[in-house]
């Protein structure tokens, strides 16, 4: 089955805590990228990755980063979470070889900074 | 740049009447339009979508789209609303000349189907 698979569903951490969310698709897409969903804003790109070592910041980049070592995996790394990154993320992958491809996304990882 | 409207914050219809959820765009070329519904702690599925040819695109769960280019609009629309429709709804665009795969996608629309 087509899937894209993050971890954990669910987390509560402290603030300063380095954390990891873990994002996996298993369609061989090259591109692949991570959103936050905050009311009333939508959906916000973080940053995303066309390829194997090819990544570059989205429209709310700042304090994240992320990996792309192998095609099927992508990670989000919070280095010093704060509150303020209390969100819903979501990490969606599609292939860039047709530009008519709808995006594939994980169930999405609720996130608490305290 | 493209972007993405959803005017309305909330839909609020009556089981069995129709429903309709507005998205208007904004792209410097043309554009690939998708509806996507997300339903309490999941994520978001894939309802439709519009490349090309008929303006009117059907889709799951007896959902269509009409593409409506003069207006740049992609209105979702579903003839009968059910309860089970009640959801969370982002319209998105991808510009045809974006090779790169961005997604701009809509703040949302919350539908509220009351039995």
């Amino acid at each position: 089955e087509a899937q894209v698979t993050q971890n954990p569903r669910y987390l509560i951490t402290v603030t300063g805590k380095k954390l990891t969310v873990t994002c996996s698709q298993n369609m061989n897409h090259e591109y692949m990228s991570w959103y936050r969903q905050d009311p009333g804003l939508g959906l916000r790109q973080i940053y995303y990755s066309m390829n194997v070592e090819v990544t570059d910041k989205g429209d709310v980049p700042e304090g994240y980063k992320v990996s792309r070592k192998e095609k099927r995996n992508f990670p989000l790394i919070l280095e010093s979470p704060s509150p303020n990154q209390t969100s819903l993320y979501f990490c969606a992958s599609t292939t860039i070889r047709t530009g008519n491809t709808e995006a594939f996304f994980g169930q999405g990882t609720r996130l608490t900074v305290v | 740049a493209q972007s993405v409207a959803q005017p309305e914050d909330q839909v609020n219809v009556a089981e069995g009447n129709p429903l309709t959820v507005k998205c208007t765009y904004s792209v410097s070329g043309n554009p690939y339009l998708f509806w996507y519904v997300q339903y309490p702690n999941r994520g978001l599925q894939f309802l439709l979508k519009y490349i090309t040819g008929d303006n009117l695109v059907k889709g799951s769960y007896g959902f269509e789209a009409e593409f409506n280019k003069s207006q740049t609009s992609f209105h979702l629309k579903k003839p009968s609303a059910l309860v089970s429709d009640s959801a969370l709804y982002f319209c998105a665009v991808r510009d045809v000349t974006d090779s790169w795969g961005k997604f701009q996608f809509g703040a949302g629309t919350q539908v509220v189907v009351t039995p």
